[in-house]
């Protein structure tokens, strides 16, 4: 089973900013298949990056995914109000498909 | 736009099968498609319970697996889940999901709202 290690636990920043958050795999993922979600208080996750680096349909560019192998990025450029919220990154590289423990982008 | 709509009793019983379905509208599941189940115990990460073809191929979380059925009826444009078993520790938000692609493994773009399932006596 592929681990998935997201860092930091939590991440205080200020509207305009920028993010960088780390999704970091026990072995190596498969063909780049690592997604990002987004999760606000009482909704599902809303996909935010397949295939590593492919925003889903609707994403803001300001949305941006990086990375292959065991060490995964996703970048917010500029912070807006709605995007503080829980992120997880997902491997579908292979079974079982695994989420990471979720990274929480609270305002400073 | 596909819509998943879980539904199924809040409260379950130690030790006594948990049974939810999800509806999907707006879609014809024997179309194609894989479809999902994950959960999300309180204030923690999630994790994938499994998936089915609309064809009945199953995939599943070979930490559930002894435990887990999933089953799908096209003539109902619905699919289900049973844990059995279940224990405190399966109290968790349960979330039906869409692969966006033709395959099992694969980022899931479409969610139902969610439904939350306590395990108590």
């Amino acid at each position: 089973e592929i681990v998935l290690t997201q860092s930091p636990g939590t991440l205080s920043l200020s509207p305009g900013e920028r993010a960088t958050l780390s999704c970091r795999a026990s072995q190596s993922v498969s063909s780049s298949y690592l997604a990002w979600y987004q999760q606000k208080p009482g909704q599902a996750p809303r996909l935010l990056v397949y295939g590593a680096s492919s925003r889903a349909t609707g994403i803001p560019d300001r949305f941006s995914g990086s990375g292959s192998g065991t060490d995964f990025t996703l970048t917010i450029s500029r912070l807006e109000p709605e995007d503080f919220a829980v992120y997880y990154c997902q491997q579908y590289g292979s079974s079982p498909l695994t989420f990471g423990q979720g990274t929480k982008v609270e305002i400073k | 736009q596909v819509q998943l709509q879980e539904s199924g009793p809040g409260l379950v019983k130690p030790s006594e099968t948990l049974s939810l379905t999800c509806a999907v509208s707006d879609y014809s599941i024997s179309s194609g498609y894989y479809w999902g189940w994950i959960r999300q115990p309180p204030g923690k990460g999630l994790e994938w319970i499994g998936t089915i073809h609309h064809s009945g191929s199953t995939y599943y979380n070979p930490s559930l697996k002894s435990r887990v059925t999933i089953s799908v009826d096209t003539s109902k444009s619905q699919f289900s889940l049973k844990l059995s078993s279940v224990t405190a520790a399966d109290t968790a938000v349960y979330y039906c999901a869409r692969p966006r692609g033709y395959s099992y493994g694969d980022a899931f773009d479409i969610w139902g709202q969610g439904t939350m399932v306590t395990v108590s006596s």
